[in-house]
């Protein structure tokens, strides 16, 4: 199974403050059709998770544009330029080139 | 609008089985995979499996053979999921996914207990 390792496991911000998370694959996650299917996720406490990031770096319709990706092969990160109150809850990477693995979670916090 | 509506929260006792579904709606059902994800209370999330529902095709975490049961009706749209031989180790948040992890459902909650 394809491990996804995502640091750190909390992360504690300031309103305005930019963040980045990491993901790393045990694998890497380049599908031989050219893409890299690694998601990026969060989930709201109480809520389902949705998706933000999808491809490494490709933003879901209507996610701000603070919120971008980037990595390669199997070094990942996302990151959150000027947090948001809206944005506090557990963030989750999760490949899908292999049999699907989700990342531990990173829970993003207010200082 | 793309939605995907889950069933309703179940408690269930030792032992039974339990059948969950997730109706597609707002976007052509067979044409995209569907995942199911646990989540444990207060843990994160984990893959189950995935069923392709154009050619009822399934896949699974090792782990959860043989207690889950992926099945797809592509007259209503709906994919479902049954879970046998349920103890507390299955109480849990079961979700639904669209591939790939795009739309999710509203999640059925399980509580397995006497």
């Amino acid at each position: 199974d394809v491990v996804l390792t995502q640091t750190p496991p909390t992360l504690s911000a300031t309103i305005g403050q930019s963040v980045s998370i990491s993901c790393r694959s045990s694998q890497s996650l380049l599908h031989s059709n050219g893409n890299t299917y690694l998601n990026w996720l969060l989930q709201r406490p109480g809520q389902p998770p949705q998706l933000l990031i999808y491809l490494v770096s490709r933003l879901e319709s209507g996610v701000p544009n603070r919120f971008s990706g980037s990595g390669s092969g199997t070094d990942f990160t996302l990151k959150i330029s000027g947090v948001e109150a809206e944005d506090l809850g557990v963030y989750y990477c999760v490949q899908s080139t292999h049999a699907p693995t989700f990342g531990a979670g990173t829970k993003l916090e207010l200082k | 609008e793309v939605k995907l509506q889950q069933s309703g929260d179940e408690l269930v006792r030792p032992g039974a089985s339990v059948k969950m579904s997730c109706k597609a709606s707002g976007y052509t059902f067979t044409d995209y995979a569907m995942h199911w994800v646990k989540q444990s209370p207060g843990q994160g999330l984990e893959w189950i499996g995935t069923i392709i529902p154009l050619i009822d095709t399934t896949s699974y975490n090792q782990k959860f053979k043989g207690k889950a049961t992926l099945t797809a009706d592509k007259s209503s749209n709906t994919a479902y999921m049954e879970l046998s031989r349920l103890t507390s180790e299955d109480s849990a948040v079961y979700y639904c996914a669209s591939s790939p992890f795009d739309y999710w459902g509203q999640g059925v909650m399980v509580t397995v207990s006497s």
